[in-house]
């Protein structure tokens, strides 16, 4: 089984500044994705960033980008430029690879709290 | 461009009451759809998904059963409540393809007395 840790509970940051959030994984696959969702105090779950695996290439989504080290299995996003809007639990997620595999199976890590601010 | 819907957003049920949340999806064809329920200050939990209409599985045993009646449509139900109910829904959807990324509806809050 699968196992995502983050092991920090709250970050908090100012805005402007940059923040890195950490997230380790556990996994035999080779073939995996991997996604950071934010969760802001709405409690609607929204794709942050999403990677795959077979990519060595980091994704960046505007101020977000994720630092992927396969080898190490680890999976940080940075928040660059932080903004009050910010403000959310962040959690990092696992999804095995294989059609049937990825059907809605996302494995959880405990989520970090970030809070901007001013 | 997609969107997905679910409601109510709130609801207080007494123990015992049925249940049914229901959430849409606008802007896909044969969607995969997926109800999560997520406990305070945790990550989530899926409880059933579906790949197509009227095939539907658990992936936890519990007091709930999940409907896709239509191609867009899927509804969470109970015939009787619990109190261990309670928590935070919500519905989400994926395009067929591996590994591909999954969408959350605004959540629903159940709250069971």
């Amino acid at each position: 089984a699968q196992t995502v840790t983050q092991s920090q509970p709250e970050m908090s940051v100012q805005e402007a500044e940059t923040v890195t959030l950490s997230c380790t994984y556990d996994t035999s696959e080779n073939n995996y994705y991997l996604f950071w969702y934010k969760q802001p105090p709405s409690r609607q779950m929204i794709l942050v960033i999403r990677q795959e695996a077979y990519k060595q290439q980091n994704a960046t989504e505007n101020r977000f980008s994720v630092n992927f080290q396969k080898a190490a299995k680890s999976f940080s996003l940075k928040i660059s430029d932080s903004q009050l809007g910010d403000t959310a639990m962040y959690f990092c997620a696992f999804m095995k690879g294989g059609v049937e595999d990825s059907w809605g199976k996302l494995q959880f890590g405990a989520g970090t709290q970030v809070v901007v601010t001013p | 461009s997609q969107t997905i819907h679910q409601w109510p957003a709130t609801l207080v049920q007494p123990v015992g009451s049925p249940l049914s949340l229901e959430c849409t999806v606008e802007g896909t064809s044969n969607p995969n759809l997926y109800w999560y329920r997520q406990a305070a200050g945790r990550g989530l939990q899926l409880l059933f998904y579906s790949v197509g209409i009227g095939q539907i599985s658990s992936e936890v045993p519990q007091n709930l059963s999940a409907s896709r009646p239509q191609d867009r449509q899927f509804i969470l139900s109970s015939k009787k409540l619990l109190l261990s109910d309670s928590g935070f829904y919500l519905c989400a959807w994926s395009t067929g393809l591996t590994g591909n990324t999954i969408y959350f509806g605004e959540g629903s809050w159940l709250t069971v007395v």
